[in-house]
């Protein structure tokens, strides 16, 4: 199994453009998760989904949209990029029903916006 | 949601025991506590989460105190490998994680 998946590793921006990163998972998992991390920070809910065509606002949901059209994959769009939104992104995925719901993370999307 | 606080940093050498703090005074009856670890330039990974007793598993120990106002993350040897951001992170059964900004661990050769 691979387990989390992300697509791509690095983007860089001009300010103003827009990009969507995929994340993917191979285990079946109800609930997924788009977290943001700035330098010397915890991670930061952007956006979750607790199932297919089900999107919710996390801590810092402003200037993206997500998409859940199939259980697997789980989208991050930037309309339009800004400076601010320069950080690494991590997916993550998780099965309900389980005391600890364990997350599974993805490796990251190291994103620079210029 | 109920907050937890962690030292920055702490240092360690190899092969000794590793203590890692967390308080969390405003823990709620049905919060688990949860430890997460985060290695250099990976995603973070779980390692071991409890409620109310110690619990012990393959990577490490978690001792919650009686009053679960506050617990510790134990490494009983800790190698290189184990460098890493440790976060402590309380979870009502489904609630979103709240990450703070962890205990950098840093391990001495």
């Amino acid at each position: 199994n691979a387990g989390v998946t992300q697509t791509p590793k690095f983007r860089v921006l001009k300010t103003g453009q827009s990009m969507t990163l995929l994340c993917a998972q191979d285990m079946n998992h109800e609930y997924m998760y788009w977290y943001r991390q700035d330098p010397g920070m915890g991670l930061r809910l952007i956006h979750y989904s607790v199932g297919e065509g089900t999107t919710a606002k996390g801590e810092v949901p402003d200037g993206y949209n997500v998409s859940r059209l199939k259980k697997q994959n789980f989208l991050l769009g930037l309309e339009s990029a800004a400076p601010s939104q320069t950080s690494v992104y991590f997916c993550a995925s998780s099965r309900p029903g389980t005391s600890y719901n364990e997350q599974f993370f993805g490796p990251g999307t190291r994103l620079t916006v210029l | 949601d109920a907050k937890t606080t962690q030292p920055n940093s702490m240092e360690s050498n190899e092969e000794e025991p590793v203590h890692l703090p967390c308080n969390h005074s405003t823990i709620s009856g049905t919060d688990y506590i949860h430890w997460y670890r985060q290695l250099p330039s990976q995603g973070p990974e779980y390692v071991i989460h409890g409620l109310t007793s110690n619990v012990n598993n393959r990577m490490a120990s978690l001792a919650i105190a009686e009053d679960r106002k506050s617990s510790t993350l134990i490494l009983h040897r800790a190698t290189l490998r184990d460098a890493a951001v440790y976060y402590c992170i309380l979870n009502n059964y489904g609630q979103n994680f709240v990450f703070g900004p962890g205990t950098r661990l840093s391990v001495l050769p």
